[in-house]
């Protein structure tokens, strides 16, 4: 079946630093990848997504690239600040209507 | 209101009481789900809703029903739980055929 591995957390970061958060999937066929975020309290939201092969998807400074060769989806951003202090979720789509997520990646920022 | 509304957003109950979570979308979607999420597990999807007709229900117990009146709701009717149903229930819409989920800020549910 389908799945997705996320690095574990925590990941403590001070502010500026570089942020990666590892993403690799198992699927049949080609899904759609995406990184949803979960700010403290609230529900989930959509960060970045790419549907195909080589596709970038950025949104807020954060970056992640489809690499297929790798089955991979790794989420980096240049300089943390403290309000990206989150739990971040990879998760993929190959039907269209069901997601499947990764565990959630909690990363700290500290000032 | 725009996007995903849910209400309540916290909820105590007693194992004997009945209580309803409620969702509303304001997006035009056409598909709803629930979520269940608890400490350390993963996202767990509960039932999927597609043109207000249930289309999986991934082996959710019977102490949890769902009901999808019309496109914009969607409810989760709860009764007789146990403590380790206590989580954040997060309901989410689509348009069918999209891949896009769109999250409601969830209710934070715990049962005594």
């Amino acid at each position: 079946g389908n799945s997705v591995t996320q690095m574990e957390g925590p990941v403590t970061l001070s502010e500026e630093a570089f942020l990666t958060i590892n993403c690799t999937y198992t699927a049949t066929g080609y899904p759609s990848l995406f990184w949803y975020v979960q700010y403290p309290g609230e529900g989930l939201q959509l960060l970045l997504k790419a549907t195909k092969a080589d596709d970038k998807g950025s949104n807020k400074g954060f970056e992640a690239t489809y690499r297929k060769e790798t089955t991979s989806f790794h989420l980096e951003k240049g300089s943390v600040q403290v309000s990206d202090s989150a739990v971040y979720f990879c998760a993929l789509s190959d039907d269209g209507n069901k997601l499947v997520f990764g565990a959630g990646t909690i990363l700290r920022v500290k000032s | 209101e725009t996007g995903v509304t849910q209400t309540p957003r916290h909820l105590v109950m007693g194992m004997t009481n009945k209580k309803s979570l409620k969702c509303e979308q304001h997006l035009g979607h056409n598909a709803m789900y629930w979520y269940k999420q608890s400490a350390k597990k993963p996202l767990e999807l509960m039932f999927v809703y597609s043109l207000e007709e249930r289309v999986e229900n991934n082996s959710v117990p019977s102490r949890f029903s769902p009901e999808c009146p019309n496109s914009s709701h969607l409810f989760l009717h709860l009764h007789t739980l146990q403590p380790e149903d206590s989580a954040l229930y997060l309901c989410a819409s689509s348009q069918l055929g999209g891949e896009t989920q769109y999250f409601g800020p969830g209710t934070r549910l715990l049962v005594l």
